[in-house]
């Protein structure tokens, strides 16, 4: 049974740039939220999708978007990379309909900014 | 904005010793899950409790939850040292919104 998975494990950008983080979800899941730690914090919710669709946003500018896929895999890009934007981000799966929001996280993509 | 507060922020411990962690929130809840993190990876899920359970068991694991104080605790017993890590409580407000909320979490060291 194939937990979540991310790639890269790690990317260099330099500011100004644009970056393409993927996620796959756990078997059997079909919801995807994303998440960007920061060094030393928790981590704060970006946005969540389903049935290929943004479901919530949390408080992050128009330049983070995403993408799913019909297979629920997704996709997270920032265009225009800010140093602040060095971080962890972190994509976690869930099933819907169990109600539960029980949600299991991937590896993480350390993104460095420069 | 952090919804869950862990208390401490860090906690050293011999092996062998219990470690009990603290985690406060504001809202009302539909359901409170703990996470580990070891050494800025991925975040693996230890344990969730519905807001209508009191206490909950895993293993070294027991997981207890007050509504009413807007608090649970996570206790880990015959500490080892691969427990060392950081924990997290992590909370979603209200059924059908699925975003969690976590705290800055408590920072485990298990000492041989």
């Amino acid at each position: 049974d194939a937990g979540v998975t991310q790639s890269p494990t790690h990317l260099i950008k330099t500011r100004g740039q644009q970056v393409t983080l993927r996620c796959s979800p756990k078997s059997g899941h079909d919801t995807v939220s994303w998440y960007q730690q920061a060094l030393g914090q928790g981590p704060q919710f970006i946005f969540q999708y389903y049935e290929e669709e943004e479901r919530q946003r949390g408080n992050f500018p128009d330049r983070f978007s995403g993408h799913q896929f019909p297979n629920y895999s997704s996709e997270l890009n920032v265009n225009a990379l800010l140093l602040g934007d060095s971080a962890l981000y972190l994509c976690a799966s869930s099933l819907l309909v169990t109600g539960k929001n029980e949600q299991f996280f991937g590896p993480g993509t350390r993104l460095t900014v420069l | 904005s952090q919804q869950g507060e862990e208390d401490p922020q860090a906690l050293s411990i011999q092996e062998g010793e219990n470690a009990t962690m603290n985690c406060s929130y504001k809202t009302s809840i539909n359901n409170l899950q703990w996470y580990r993190q070891n050494s800025g990876r991925g975040l693996v899920h230890l344990i969730l409790i519905r807001s209508n359970e009191r206490e909950k068991h895993s293993g070294r694991l027991r997981v207890t939850l007050d509504t009413s104080k807007k608090s649970s605790s996570l206790l880990i017993t015959a500490s080892r040292a691969a427990d060392t890590a950081s924990y997290f409580c992590a909370t979603d407000e209200t059924q059908g919104a699925q975003k969690l909320v976590f705290g800055q979490g408590t920072r485990l060291t298990i000492n041989p």
